[in-house]
């Protein structure tokens, strides 16, 4: 059974729609990444967070520790945005492996 | 360099034979980690290196594979006698002692016929 679970597994938008990805997990960690797969394989990191909210240009990355719970958000989405997004945990008592989710295949149409 | 890098990008090898992929990390970076992704699966851990810590092995599927890492900078991933499930895409990724991110490598895809 994955430690991380995303959803949905694919997801295709139009342009200019906001998206959202959801992530749970289900222990404590220590930190949740959010990475960015291209469809020629090379991987982006985008957000490392503990807590709270992260913004970096068109994209939002939430968690809630409570729920266990992470969401990435993409505002005014672009078909440049195509990618698989890939949520990823360190668990507190690891040393320093991340746990990855299946990863979110977004595809944007124009 | 500024980022990850791994070589070789792309290898093809007939099954029973041995590959070696190299890694070489961000200048500095003292912990480096290897990761696979099969087909249609997710990332998955391999091996972990810490500064001049024992290396966290316990992600390796078999005894087949091994890693060293020399140094403290250039790493090897060695597979032996590889298996057609063996095929993935190899990462490998660094990081620094101040932040926990991890910056990753373009990958080497391996093929095994």
């Amino acid at each position: 059974k994955n430690e991380v679970e995303q959803s949905p597994q694919n997801l295709t938008a139009q342009e200019g729609e906001f998206i959202t990805i959801n992530c749970s997990y289900s222990v404590g960690i220590s930190a949740l990444h959010w990475l960015q797969q291209h469809p020629g394989g090379g991987i982006v990191s985008l957000f490392m967070l503990s807590s709270g909210k992260k913004k970096h240009g068109r994209l939002i990355a939430t968690i809630n520790i409570q729920e266990k719970h992470s969401s990435l958000h993409i505002t005014a989405s672009h078909p440049r945005d195509s990618a698989v997004y890939i949520c990823a945990v360190k668990y507190g008592g690891s040393q320093g492996n991340l746990i990855f989710g299946k990863g979110t295949k977004l595809s944007v149409k124009p | 360099g500024a980022g990850v890098s791994q070589s070789p990008s792309n290898k093809v090898t007939e099954k029973g034979k041995d590959v070696e992929l190299r890694c070489d990390p961000i200048s500095g970076h003292t912990a480096l980690y290897w990761y696979r992704q099969s087909l249609g699966q997710g990332l998955e851990f391999l091996i972990y290196f810490q500064g001049n810590s024992a290396p966290d092995k316990s992600g390796l599927p078999s005894d087949r594979f091994s890693a060293e890492r020399t140094g403290g900078s250039v790493s090897t991933l060695t597979i032996q006698r590889t298996q057609q499930e063996d095929s993935a895409v190899y990462l490998c990724a660094s990081r620094g002692d101040l932040y926990n991110e991890q910056f990753f490598g373009p990958g080497t895809r391996l093929t095994v016929l």
